[in-house]
């Protein structure tokens, strides 16, 4: 069956330093969406993503999706505190049928050390 | 605050029961998923509802099942638990046409502890 995979699954980075998150899928995807988890909160959506090569950027955050909707990046730029939590992406492969069914990756856990 | 309800916030039971969660959308979503949350598995989707009707499963158990009631509101019933269903269950809810894919929003979920 279809799976997204996510890397890496841990980071750790120093206040100001960039975060880049990976998503790739084994299908191509109809769309993908990223969200964030705060430690014991539940998923926020940030984005989504459905065009072929699409980029699009939300103050320091900055998604990309590949031109083949088979893999997908979530940068950010200058870390914060407030950024820490769990990303998750999350593809809907419709061309496969699966229609409504959101696969999620398993999420990287970012922590900043201030 | 989501506008995604979920109760309980906790249950704790033993094997073999059977539990009901809840879960009230926003007002207006005609669509709610229902997903598990594990350590080790990360976020699995389990189902989803559409204005009442099943519209996509995903990696559901037969023990497990839901429904969509006519004021929108949704239940995931757990039955012959197991030590391994201890799990955050999340509900989301969007207002989703066929045409048009829209963001989820979660509510704060219901853990379960399975003794």
């Amino acid at each position: 069956g279809q799976q997204v995979m996510q890397i890496p699954q841990y980071q750790h980075v120093q206040e100001g330093e960039d975060f880049t998150t990976y998503c790739n899928s084994s299908t191509t995807l109809s769309n993908i969406q990223w969200y964030k988890q705060r430690p014991g909160g539940h998923p926020v959506f940030l984005i989504q993503l459905v065009k072929s090569g699409e980029v699009k950027k939300q103050k320091r955050l900055t998604f990309q999706f590949g031109e083949a909707k088979k893999n997908s990046s979530l940068h950010i730029t200058a870390t914060q505190t407030t950024d820490v939590g769990t990303y998750f992406c999350a593809g809907e492969d419709r061309y496969g049928g699966s229609q409504g069914n959101l696969i999620f990756g398993k999420g990287t856990k970012l922590s900043v050390k201030p | 605050d989501s506008g995604v309800t979920q109760t309980p916030k906790h249950l704790i039971t033993a094997t073999g029961q059977r539990v009901t969660l809840r879960c009230s959308p926003r007002s207006g979503d005609l669509s709610v998923y229902w997903y598990q949350q594990s350590l080790d598995q990360g976020l699995q989707f389990l189902i989803q509802y559409y204005n009442g009707e099943e519209r996509a499963k995903g990696n559901i158990l037969e023990r497990f099942s839901a429904q969509q009631f006519p004021d929108l509101h949704s239940e995931l019933n757990l039955s012959s638990l197991e030590l391994g269903d201890s799990a955050l269950y999340f509900c989301a809810s969007s207002f989703r046409t066929s045409s048009i894919y829209d963001e989820q929003f979660f509510g704060p979920g219901t853990r379960l502890t399975v003794l």
